[in-house]
């Protein structure tokens, strides 16, 4: 079976920090991967996807970028975070038609 | 363009009473459509989802949804609530074909004792 994984679960850091979240998938190979930002209040914003090693898109300009070194981690960072970077962070995986979702990292940037 | 509207941003039932939540959709093809649950800090769940095959969907949990294209829409339904129900919802649409979800603002569903 599948499982994804994601770290760390919460995470409070400050203005300017640099951030690195990471995300791993089990018992697939070659998924299309995904980063997600829930904000309060409001939902879903595709970030990043990838469909293979090395190949990432973006969806919404931003201070954040995304890395797939790997065929099954996808990684999201940041150089120097901002204050409107606080949210719930999903990772996911899909094959054909379904998108399958990790825990979440909750951020908090202050 | 395809986008997907929730109606309402907070729904409020009493524990054994039917859900309603409401979803309309606008695209230009024909969509796949899904719901998602997802429970306080926690990821989001598939409740069901419509290919283009029966257009009476179930899915977990007792919920089920029927896409009704005259209408575009795709609300997600339950004949009794549960408590253990409580949670925000997602309608979320894919354009065939494409790589990428686009969410609805989600239904937070409260059920009252």
């Amino acid at each position: 079976s599948q499982t994804i994984h994601q770290w760390p679960a919460t995470l409070v850091q400050p203005v300017g920090s640099p951030l690195s979240l990471e995300c791993t998938v089990e018992g697939t190979s070659n998924p299309n991967l995904y980063w997600y930002r829930q904000a309060a209040g409001r939902g879903l914003q595709l970030l990043f996807y990838s469909v293979g090693i090395g190949q990432i898109s973006s969806e919404v300009p931003q201070n954040l970028s995304a890395s797939r070194p790997q065929d099954r981690q996808f990684i999201l960072s940041s150089k120097k975070l901002l204050l409107s970077d606080s949210g719930f962070y999903l990772c996911a995986w899909g094959v054909m038609q379904e998108q399958f979702f990790g825990p979440g990292t909750r951020l908090t940037v202050l | 363009a395809q986008s997907v509207t929730q109606l309402d941003s907070h729904v409020s039932v009493s524990e054994g009473t039917p859900v309603l939540l409401r979803c309309n959709y606008s695209s230009s093809y024909s969509p796949s459509l899904f719901w998602y649950v997802q429970h306080p800090n926690k990821g989001l769940q598939l409740l069901l989802k419509y290919t283009s095959a029966a257009t009476l969907v179930k899915g977990i949990n007792g919920f089920e949804a029927e896409f009704k294209k005259s209408e575009t829409s795709f609300h997600l339904t339950k004949p009794s609530a549960h408590m253990s129900d409580a949670a925000e919802y997602f309608c979320v649409v894919r354009l065939t074909g494409a790589n990428n979800l686009f969410f609805g603002t989600g239904t937070r569903l409260t059920v009252i004792p």
